[in-house]
């Protein structure tokens, strides 16, 4: 059973960098989009950014200049980090592990199928 | 647009069958998977592809998708359906991952 867990640091003060690493226990790190999303308090699921384990990455454009995602493939790990944070990027973060797949004949699908339970990251001066 | 709707709230009475949308053009390609999310609690995937439901997820949950229209239907809704609902889809296009705004479903 695949589990995901992750760790970082929780309380940052702005223009902090935030960094996160979440590992993947129990199943293959191939043929995945490991992914970050957020939470803002009281809101909706906010996609930041995913990475597969030959570097492939895509990150939200609203995000693309502060954030980047690295992966430890040796480690199965995967890493978030977000530049110049302010009270804005306050949220519950989660990884989880994307899938993406075609769907014959011409369409796709694209889910994700695990997620860790989420960590909490407070920006406040 | 790469963006997908979904109608703020929703209510069903108990034991009625609820339908949640979702609509965007990214449909046209992907096929919408669906998430739960109950306060406190990580999202649960409940529905992917074009109606495949993930292992332990009860069969009165389903799903369709029609030109840029995906939904999610609970038929015989129960209490313990009651949560946030979000559709995740992709901008093919752009290669990024879009979730709808949610949906709070209500059980009366």
């Amino acid at each position: 059973q695949v589990h995901l867990n992750q760790w970082g640091a929780r309380l940052l003060q702005p223009s902090e960098t935030l960094s996160l690493k979440c590992a993947v226990y129990g199943g293959s790190f191939d043929f995945y989009y490991w992914t970050w999303i957020r939470q803002t308090p009281g809101k909706g699921l906010e996609w930041l950014g995913e990475i597969n384990q030959s570097g492939t990455i895509n990150y939200n454009p609203s995000l693309s200049s502060r954030v980047s995602i690295s992966v430890d493939t040796s480690n199965n790990h995967f890493l978030l980090r977000l530049i110049s944070v302010t009270a804005a990027d306050t949220a519950v973060y989660y990884c989880a592990r994307g899938v993406h797949r075609r769907h014959p004949p011409s369409r796709f699908y694209q889910y994700m199928d695990v997620w860790d339970k989420g960590t909490t990251v407070t920006v406040s001066s | 647009s790469s963006e997908l709707t979904q109608d703020p709230a929703v209510s069903v009475a108990l034991g009625q069958t609820v339908r949640i949308t979702c609509q965007g053009d990214s449909l046209r390609n992907y096929y919408a998977s669906w998430y739960q999310q109950k306060p406190g609690q990580a999202p649960l995937l409940v529905m992917y592809d074009e109606n495949i439901r993930p292992s332990g997820i009860p069969d009165r949950f389903s799903g369709s998708s029609s030109g840029n229209t995906a939904s999610l239907f609970i038929a015989g809704a129960q209490a313990e359906d009651e949560a946030d609902y979000y559709c995740n889809s992709r901008d093919s296009g752009e290669n990024h991952v879009l979730f709808g705004g949610g949906t709070k479903l209500t059980v009366l």
